[in-house]
């Protein structure tokens, strides 16, 4: 397993165009999360799963955006009808959820994919 | 809220000297606290995590906790120019259900050879 990983790793569309996202986390994990980042800020969070179920959104997460993991493998983000403002990195992590504080949570990212809409 | 503050650089310091990088989180039930270092146009990498008061030290960086100031910060020792990278703090909170970290904005650090 080599990490993480993502793609496309870059998208350039034109505004109210959809676009899709695709993540595979590491395959023991069962947790995993969409973040957004935009420059000189840190990661957002944007939703989470764990297995399948969605269990976490975001108020970023406007009704444009959707995200599934079906099976509780990958998982898709999609934007519908993008817009300038939804420029930005969209990261994607998994982490294995476990008892105890310790090494529980460490959340592993992958590449990213770089959104530019125009 | 959950508020995770840092001062966003950059700084500077001279090559083999010490970074001292630090945090400041506003929720105060927070439990685990992570640094990740992430380098220009990629992504972020964990660094260490910490969750009981005082250091945790991993070669040559060491992470120190004071949760009564709400405080956590990372030094790095024997500073080199591969660790000039933008550092992000990262706070777990409980109750949040989703194990989500919430992140500051980063320093950036510049380590000057």
């Amino acid at each position: 397993d080599t990490g993480v990983s993502q793609n496309p790793r870059h998208k350039i569309t034109k505004r109210g165009q959809n676009v899709t996202f695709r993540c595979d986390p590491i395959s023991e994990h069962n947790r995993l999360y969409w973040y957004r980042q935009t420059l000189g800020q840190g990661p957002e969070f944007l939703t989470y799963f764990q297995n399948e179920a969605q269990l976490e959104k975001s108020r970023l997460l406007s009704d444009r955006f959707s995200a599934e993991r079906p099976k509780g493998s990958f998982s898709t983000l999609e934007i519908q009808r993008t817009e300038q403002g939804d420029s930005a990195m969209y990261l994607c992590a998994s982490s294995l959820g476990g008892p105890g504080l310790a090494g529980a949570n460490v959340l592993t990212f992958g590449a990213g994919s770089r959104l530019t809409v125009l | 809220q959950k508020e995770v503050e840092q001062n966003s650089g950059p700084l500077s310091v001279p090559e083999g000297a010490i970074a001292s990088l630090n945090c400041t989180y506003s929720d105060r039930g927070s439990q685990s606290f992570f640094w990740y270092r992430q380098y220009s146009g990629k992504s972020p990498e964990l660094i260490m995590f910490i969750y009981s008061n005082g250091d945790k030290e991993d070669g040559r960086f060491t992470a120190q906790l004071n949760k009564a100031s709400q405080y956590v910060s990372l030094l790095i020792r024997d500073s080199q120019p591969s660790d000039s990278a933008t550092y992000l703090c990262a706070v777990r909170s409980p109750g949040a259900g989703s194990y989500q970290l919430t992140f500051g904005k980063g320093t950036k650090l510049s380590v000057i050879p």
